[in-house]
């Protein structure tokens, strides 16, 4: 596979349940990406890791949990979520961070019920 | 804050005509911004940057335009029916704009 793939691409969980979202890039690039997109709202940066470090965290609740095992793997850990963070969820990677272009996943559909 | 705005949620054009979508933002400190073209069910994927030295950049249809103090403009010209999609501007430190829908009428 090339570039940026995400699993799974439509996702339906109860709000006791706990779940992970998966994302892999296939790029060779150093930093990846968490971004939340809401229906009519702006993209909202969750995440960033720049060599398996996490660099920055945009004051998301801690009911998600990020961790990247490998330059390659990014995985989103899901638990106790609310309805309100039912949205589509977005993986990116970059070369470096910052200005360099990104190349995003086709993002994972999340309902919370 | 949001610091980047697409204050246009969407816009019809006429195909063969000119799209211009609309980007401000806050900060004067930013040097580079990226426009990304989103289709329903996929990711966005980079369509094209400019520098803020720059005043214009152009890729074939696309022209980013930097002539007025933190505004930017992506002019599509001619438009497609492909071109139907969504549009964000986007800033460094990723700041994203709620990004605008275009719909190209055949």
């Amino acid at each position: 596979e090339t570039g940026v793939t995400q699993t799974p691409r439509h996702l339906v969980m109860g709000m006791t349940n706990k779940k992970s979202l998966k994302c892999e890039q296939h790029l060779g690039h150093n930093a990846m990406y968490w971004y939340k997109q809401s229906a009519k709202k702006p993209l909202e940066l969750m995440f960033v890791y720049s060599l398996e470090e996490r660099v920055e965290n945009n004051s998301v609740p801690s009911r998600f949990s990020p961790e990247c095992p490998n330059s390659s793997h990014l995985f989103l850990h899901l638990h106790t979520l609310q309805p309100e963070d039912s949205a589509l969820y977005l993986c990116a990677s970059s070369q470096v961070t910052g200005l360099d272009e990104q190349y995003f996943g086709p993002g994972t559909r999340l309902t919370v019920t | 804050d949001q610091q980047v705005k697409q204050n246009s949620p969407s816009l019809s054009v006429q195909e063969g005509r000119i799209s211009i979508l609309n980007c401000d933002y806050t900060n004067s400190m930013f040097d580079y911004f990226l426009w990304y073209k989103k289709y329903p069910a996929e990711g966005p994927t980079f369509l094209i940057s400019i520098s803020s030295i720059k005043d214009k950049n152009e890729d074939g249809r696309f022209t980013v335009l930097n002539k007025s103090a933190k505004h930017l403009s992506l002019h599509i010209v001619p438009s497609q029916p492909g071109d139907s999609a969504v549009y964000f501007c986007a800033a460094p430190e990723l700041s994203f704009g709620a990004g605008t829908t275009v719909t190209v009428r055949a």
